[in-house]
């Protein structure tokens, strides 16, 4: 069974605490992408990564930093959380050459800044 | 840029009743096309997706979607909904060499019993 496995279900921290998140996955993927979700406005594109140490801002990338040192690993980092980060992040991947198949989701991390 | 919109943010049933939730893509190229859906505390997951062929293709559940590439739409459809269809559902786009994910904002749907 394909995984892709985020290291937190949910997380509070406080304003200015550097975050990270993790997200692995086992399927050789070369693509890793991560979202946050915030209702009403959908999944919304912060960063992906289409091969170890290569990354790509996506839609939101500000107040964001990512990471990607091993092939199967991606970190999404905050540098100092804000309030207006409280949101759902999740974490998904999916093979650069298979145009064919989807992507693959993690359980989501729900992240609280207080 | 591709982007992805759903019209339809919010959207109640009653059981039996059609489903058909819209969605428009902008984006000149090959895509390939997807129909997500996230059940209630639970993760996404694919219910079905289009990449060549038939226009017509047909997913888990009963679900299905029409590629009409002529107006860069690819319509949800079910027959029936059940109780257990309430879910919110994004469709997605992928396209270019990357492959790079892009979802509409998502539909509410709440089918009553």
């Amino acid at each position: 069974d394909v995984k892709v496995t985020q290291s937190s279900r949910y997380l509070v921290k406080r304003t200015g605490e550097k975050v990270f998140l993790e997200c692995v996955q086992d399927m050789d993927h070369e693509n890793m992408f991560w979202y946050r979700q915030d209702p009403g406005l959908g999944l919304r594109l912060i960063y992906f990564s289409y091969d170890v140490k290569m990354k790509e801002k996506g839609d939101i990338p500000e107040g964001y930093s990512v990471s990607r040192e091993k092939k199967e690993r991606f970190s999404l980092i905050l540098e100092s959380a804000s309030t207006n980060q409280t949101s759902m992040y999740l974490c998904a991947s999916n093979p650069l050459d298979r145009r064919d198949t989807e992507a693959f989701f993690g359980q989501g991390t729900r992240l609280t800044v207080v | 840029a591709q982007s992805v919109s759903q019209h339809n943010h919010h959207v109640i049933l009653s059981e039996a009743a059609s489903l058909e939730l819209g969605c428009n893509y902008s984006y000149g190229g090959t895509v390939n096309l997807f129909w997500y859906v996230q059940y209630p505390g639970q993760h996404l997951q694919l219910l079905l997706k289009y990449f060549s062929g038939d226009p017509l293709v047909k997913g888990i559940k009963g679900f299905e979607a029409e590629f009409i590439k002529s107006k860069f739409s690819f319509n949800l459809r079910k027959p029936s909904v059940q109780w257990s269809d309430t879910a919110e559902y994004f469709c997605a786009v992928t396209s270019g060499g990357y492959q790079k994910v892009t979802f509409g904002t998502g539909t509410k749907l709440q089918v009553i019993p």
